[in-house]
């Protein structure tokens, strides 16, 4: 089955410990991208990745990290959280060109940060 | 970058249409018109996107000003399935997404 795959689900942790939420797709998509959903807020973009070894900051970059070193995964990385990272994150992935391809979305990971 | 607004929530009647609005007042000419939605606990999911003609498919269809200044997503027969935040959604040629404020749908049996 085509998706987008998330890991974890949920994940709980303390301020300062870095994490890593995985993002993999089974599509062969050449566009991946992270975003963080709050509420009021809605859906904005951290970061995305036009290919292999290729990304850019979205509207909301500051404390992330990003990788791209296979097409399959783009890891999320926080290397200290802190509390108003506490958010649900969404990875997605696009076949081509985002603007003229649907963007297929993961099912979103529940971070909080004590 | 351009923006989009929409209203915060609209009703609809099980098996009536319902027209989702979008107002994007400052578009560039290369910006596409994408439309998601989000069933609670999941993530957003494609509907339909266009240019400048209007677009159809099994889901909905978007029909677009002529002046691309606004657009509205048309939900022929709502269902109960369709209750959902609908986001209207600028992507240029850059693909950096901007997404708008959404409306949440409620359809009533």
């Amino acid at each position: 089955e085509a998706q987008v795959t998330q890991n974890p689900r949920y994940l709980i942790t303390v301020t300062g410990k870095k994490l890593t939420v995985t993002c993999s797709q089974n599509m062969n998509h050449e566009y991946m991208s992270w975003y963080r959903q709050d509420p009021g807020l809605g859906l904005r973009q951290i970061y995305y990745s036009m290919n292999v070894e290729v990304t850019d900051k979205g509207d909301v970059p500051e404390g992330y990290k990003v990788s791209r070193k296979e097409k399959r995964n783009f890891p999320l990385i926080l290397e200290s959280p802190s509390p108003n990272q506490t958010s649900l994150y969404f990875c997605a992935s696009s076949f081509g060109r985002v603007y003229n391809s649907p963007l297929h979305f993961g099912n979103g990971t529940r971070l909080t940060v004590t | 970058d351009a923006k989009t607004t929409q209203p915060n929530s609209m009703e609809s009647n099980e098996e009536e249409p319902v027209h989702l609005p979008c107002n994007h007042s400052t578009i560039s000419g290369t910006d596409y018109i994408h439309w998601y939605r989000q069933l609670p606990s999941q993530g957003p999911e494609y509907v339909i996107h266009g240019l400048t003609s209007n677009v159809n498919n099994r889901m909905a269809s978007l029909a677009i000003a002529e002046d691309r200044k606004s657009s509205t997503l048309i939900l022929h027969r709502a269902t109960l399935r369709d209750a959902a935040v609908y986001y209207c959604i600028l992507v240029g040629a850059t693909n950096k997404l901007i997404f708008g404020t959404g409306t949440l749908l409620a359809v009533q049996p």
